[in-house]
């Protein structure tokens, strides 16, 4: 595997579940990034992570808890989802500091909520 | 945070060059413009970034007004693969100094065969 992948590609949930979308990326990075892309708003940066340790949260509801175990992989626990949650979340991740670097994102789940 | 405004959307013929502007009038003298691009049924990518001077990569050109309140993404000739939505993003950064993205609708570009 190469690049930041994804698992699930996609995802049909209950409001009353709890499932877990998982990243990972073979890139050497350590800044790992959660991203929501719904249908009618643009990208939204949630979370990001860098070394393992959690340094921004852009006001996300705590129905969505992230955890990153290590810098290669990163994970968004949902539980209790609502409807509007629909969207596709897609993971990116970069070196954490530097003169420039770009975020290399993964494929993304798509997400319904039923 | 410095807004940028793009055309929603342009169509181009293939083998032809593309020229997708950016307005970014409130750019402030240490923002980076980046270019990402988003294909379908996929993850953005990054395509250019630039300060002031015109920047030339294998996938695109990117040149920058001399007043840095407007830039243009140059595709030199389109393929059919190039039909993507492509976002101009100013330089932000989070509180621990990552490149934070702040995406915006971008623009549509159809590529016509």
């Amino acid at each position: 595997e190469t690049g930041v992948t994804q698992t699930p590609r996609h995802l049909v949930m209950g409001m009353t579940n709890k499932k877990s979308l998982k990243c990972e990326q073979h890139l050497g990075h350590n800044a790992m990034y959660w991203y929501k892309q719904s249908a009618k708003k643009p990208l939204e940066l949630m979370f990001v992570y860098n070394f393992k340790e959690q340094t921004e949260n852009n006001s996300v509801p705590s129905r969505f808890s992230p955890e990153c175990p290590n810098s290669s992989h990163l994970f968004l626990h949902l539980h209790t989802l609502q409807p509007e949650d629909s969207a596709l979340y897609l993971c990116a991740s970069s070196q954490a500091r530097g003169t420039y670097n770009e975020q290399f994102f993964g494929p993304g789940t798509r997400l319904t909520v039923l | 945070d410095a807004k940028t405004t793009q055309p929603n959307s342009m169509e181009s013929n293939e083998e032809e060059p593309v020229h997708l502007p950016c307005n970014h009038s409130t750019i402030s003298g240490t923002d980076y413009i980046h270019w990402y691009r988003q294909l379908p049924s996929q993850g953005p990518e990054y395509v250019i970034h630039g300060l002031t001077s015109n920047v030339n990569n294998r996938m695109a050109s990117l040149a920058i007004a001399e007043d840095r309140k407007s830039s243009t993404l140059i595709l030199h000739r389109a393929t059919l693969r190039d039909a993507a939505v492509y976002y101009c993003i100013l330089r932000d950064l989070t509180n621990f100094g990552n490149e934070k993205l702040t995406f915006g609708t971008g623009t549509r570009l159809t590529i016509i065969p």
